[in-house]
């Protein structure tokens, strides 16, 4: 069964901090690696994506990823109340048709 | 303007009664999605399409329909075999289908349908 396992939380950290969120996937054939931000009643929006490993930055987000030990993290620098939400890790499987997603970690940013 | 529309917004279904939602894209991709999300769940896969005329099914089809007569438009039908239809449906396009090709199967979603049994 191919899986890809998140903390539900909520984590909660202060205005200004560093979010750190993970995501742990069972499929050594995932080939590209996705995280996406869902505010409640909204549809899921397109943060980031990653295919290889080491770091990807794109302003305030930085995404993580380390094949050899199955994780893909997503560090949120600088962390804003509008950043509470639900994110979603989602990995594509190369050979298949699929995109498997984790069931989310809830973020809650303290002002 | 480039994105994913679903219509409607909200519906609300009668017993025994099917019901369509409609997707459009205009970002010429060719795969396109159907999810179905319910509360603290993860996405769950109803049926997806990799090109017109062409479609599968995903994890949970039972109760489901779908067309591809055009390479935009995606559309859903809930019928009345699907006994749990109350959900939050997700359609959601890609250039290319997933795990073909890096930079081409990023994943866009559109609005969403939200879907509620009377």
């Amino acid at each position: 069964q191919k899986e890809v396992e998140q903390n539900s939380g909520p984590l909660s950290v202060p205005e200004g901090a560093i979010a750190s969120l993970n995501c742990t996937y069972s499929d050594r054939g995932s080939q590209s690696f996705f995280w996406y931000r869902q505010y409640s009643g909204k549809s899921p929006e397109l943060i980031m994506s990653i295919y290889s490993n080491g770091d990807k930055e794109d302003g305030r987000f930085t995404a993580q990823l380390n094949k050899a030990s199955q994780y893909v993290s997503l560090l949120i620098r600088d962390s804003q109340p509008s950043d509470s939400a639900t994110y979603l890790c989602a990995v594509s499987i190369s050979g298949t048709y699929k995109y498997i997603f984790g069931t989310g970690t809830r973020l809650k940013v303290l002002a | 303007d480039g994105g994913i529309t679903q219509s409607p917004k909200y519906l609300f279904r009668k017993e025994g009664q099917n019901v369509t939602l409609s997707c459009e894209q205009n970002l010429n991709h060719d795969a396109m999605y159907w999810y179905r999300q319910d509360p603290g769940q993860g996405l769950r896969l109803i049926y997806y399409s990799q090109i017109v005329n062409d479609f599968q099914k995903g994890d949970i089809a039972e109760g489901y329909s779908v067309s591809r007569e055009k390479k935009e438009s995606f559309p859903l039908t809930v019928t009345s075999a699907q006994k749990n239809p109350t959900a939050f449906y997700l359609c959601a396009s890609s250039k290319g289908l997933a795990g073909r090709s890096v930079n081409t199967d990023t994943q866009y979603f559109g609005p969403g349908t939200r879907l509620t049994v009377l």
